[in-house]
């Protein structure tokens, strides 16, 4: 079936550098995506979404960008801290009209270094 | 408001036993989700549930069970566990139309030996 798969399973960087991780979707019909974070132990946490009648969206040092194009996501950490290492989810809603289930790739584990 | 709150947060079960993982969400959402999670994976969707009274099967149903018999709770079932359904499992829950996004609580880890 459809899937949302990620580039990269970890991801290192440091304290104070900026963070981008990847995503590529293969539901074109696909009208919503979600970025969700993961901490050590806990339920997903949503981190910001966006649709698929936009480019990018910002919200707190954070920012999605999709291209449609070429179908893939990508979330900016800005100046990345401690608290940001986690494992990051991107999800696929599937088409409008559809139970909304959620389609999720594999993570993206984010190490800060100090 | 607790959000989503699942109940147990650990079991472990023998092979053949039974049991049943509860979720339970305060904020009147519609939609409700069981997911497992394997190491190293992502979120799969087991059943989930449109509404009170209503079930349908998600991308890996088999060996499970669920029931809305109220519209705060979301019932798992496994009747006969299987080591293959050691795992954890997420609940989630959303409201209907406007925004899709899901809340999960913080799962229930389950072994099964």
């Amino acid at each position: 079936g459809e899937s949302v798969g990620l580039h990269l399973p970890t991801l290192s960087v440091q304290e104070g550098d900026n963070s981008i991780i990847n995503c590529a979707y293969s539901n074109s019909a696909s009208d919503y995506f979600i970025w969700y974070k993961q901490e050590s132990g806990k339920g997903p946490q949503f981190i910001i979404d966006i649709r698929s009648n936009m480019d990018k969206r910002q919200g707190q040092r954070v920012t999605v960008l999709l291209n449609k194009t070429v179908k893939h996501l990508s979330l900016q950490i800005a100046a990345t801290q401690p608290g940001d290492s986690a494992v990051y989810f991107c999800a696929d809603t599937g088409p409008r009209g559809s139970a909304r289930q959620l389609t999720f790739g594999s993570g993206t584990q984010l190490t800060v270094l100090p | 408001n607790a959000g989503v709150t699942q109940t147990p947060k650990f079991r472990v079960l023998k092979t053949g036993q039974s049991m049943t993982l509860l979720c339970a969400q305060d904020m009147n959402h519609e939609y409700m989700y069981w997911y497992r999670q394997d190491p190293g994976m992502g979120l799969r969707l087991i059943h989930y549930s449109v509404g009170e009274g209503t079930t349908a099967k998600g991308e890996v149903p088999d060996g499970y069970n669920v029931s809305r018999l109220k519209k705060q709770n979301f019932l798992l079932g496994l009747e006969s566990a299987a080591p293959s359904q050691t795992s954890v499992y997420f609940c989630a829950s959303r409201a209907s139309g406007g925004k899709e996004t899901q809340y999960f609580g913080p799962g229930t880890r389950l072994l099964v030996l």
